[in-house]
Parts: C-alpha cells; structure tokens; sequence
C-alpha cells in the first residue's frame, strides 16, 4: 500500500521562529491533507491541498504532486503552535485517509 | 453550527468486555469514517459508513463493527475489549467525497 513518511519527527523552536515540515508519498493520490493535532488530542484540519499552494494567516502549504512531497510551512512561530502535525494522503477514490507519523513540534517562549 | 461530536469523551473497560461509541456527524454531511489512533501514532482507518452501509474497511478484525443510522450519526462497537484497544478513537464526517472534519475523539482505557 502507499506509504507516507514525515520529516522531521520531532521539532523545537524558540517562539517567532519559523520551520517546514515535509510529507513524502509513496505513490499517486486523489487528495492529501495537512492536519493539527493540538495537546489535548482535537484534530484540526489546517489544508486540503492536492496540489499547488495555499495559505492562511501564518500557515502555507505546498504540494508537488508529480514529484509526491508536501511541505507546511509555519511562520512566526507561537506557543499554541505546539502539538503534532500530521499529513494524510486519499488514494485513488476510495476516501480512506493514509496518515504519515506525525511531526511533534515544540514551540518555547 | 454544531461540528463533529462524539460521546462519551473518555471511557474505561476492562478486558472482554464490549463497548459502543458513538458519533454525530456535522450538519450536511452524510459520510461518517473511524479512526484508532494509538499513543505516539498516526490515526489508523477502521471502516467508512455512506447511506447506512460499510463501504470501505480497514485492517481491523470483526471485534470491531458500526452502524449508521438514517440521521447519519454512527456507532463503533467493540466486542471482547483486549490491552491493546486502548487509544483515542476518533469519527470524522464529510459530504460524501469531501474533506474529513474531526471531532474530540473517545479515550479508551482498557484495564
């Protein structure tokens, strides 16, 4: 089955700083999502992005999908920015969400 | 505008025993997906409910069922709990063919 694989696995910055994390697929897909996982466990959808780029407030995304990677970019980093982001991928068009790992990051003030 | 949600919030069994959990999708969305998803893992499929049929299932034994009724809120039931169905359980809905939204999720603990 496809494989999904996320880098880095873990993250801490200093607060104001900026990171990107990235969401390597293993083969071609209907849709891929980036999600965040807050402390408490809420999931929260941050993109739907099959492809091409978008952005909302200090969040982008990108994705590449002939060359199968994502990348989520996170400026200006802030404390409630912590918790773990995950990317999952739908095959074909089934709908089943493939996720990758997760990327924990830690944000200090 | 109600989203996800899911109850109860946490839940504590002991080992063969059997549990249901339950979910309402949000306003307008008729497809309803359950996910596990274990301490420092990723969420794994469990099966997907579309017009009150499974049409999509996971690796997950038949330990693990659901249902979905005609208002498209769902049910995961469990039978014959073991160690190792301890997690976070989530439901996510959509309009069929759309983006998954979340809701909180079940914490289950299995003694």
């Amino acid at each position: 089955g496809i494989q999904v694989e996320q880098s880095p696995p873990d993250l801490i910055l200093q607060e104001g700083a900026n990171s990107t994390l990235r969401c390597n697929f293993s083969d071609s897909v209907n849709n891929l999502q980036w999600f965040h996982q807050n402390p408490w466990g809420q999931l929260i959808n941050l993109f739907y992005i099959p492809s091409g780029t978008k952005q909302n407030g200090r969040l982008s995304a990108t994705t590449v999908a002939t060359e199968r990677y994502s990348l989520l970019y996170i400026s200006s980093s802030q404390t409630t920015d912590s918790g773990v982001y995950f990317c999952a991928v739908e095959r074909d068009s089934n709908y089943q969400l493939i996720w990758g790992a997760g990327t924990k990051l830690i944000i200090k003030p | 505008d109600a989203g996800v949600t899911q109850s109860p919030t946490h839940l504590i069994k002991t080992r063969g025993q059997q549990v249901t959990l339950r979910c309402s999708p949000k306003s307008g969305h008729d497809t309803v997906s359950w996910y596990q998803q274990a301490l420092g893992q990723g969420p794994q499929f469990i099966f997907q409910y579309y017009e009150e049929e499974e049409r999509q299932r996971g690796n997950f034994p038949d330990r693990f069922s659901g249902h979905q009724f005609p208002n498209y809120s769902s049910e995961l039931n469990v039978n014959a709990l073991l160690l190792g169905d301890s997690a976070l359980y989530l439901c996510a809905s959509s309009p069929w063919g759309q983006p998954q939204h979340f809701g909180d999720g079940t914490r289950l603990s299995i003694l």
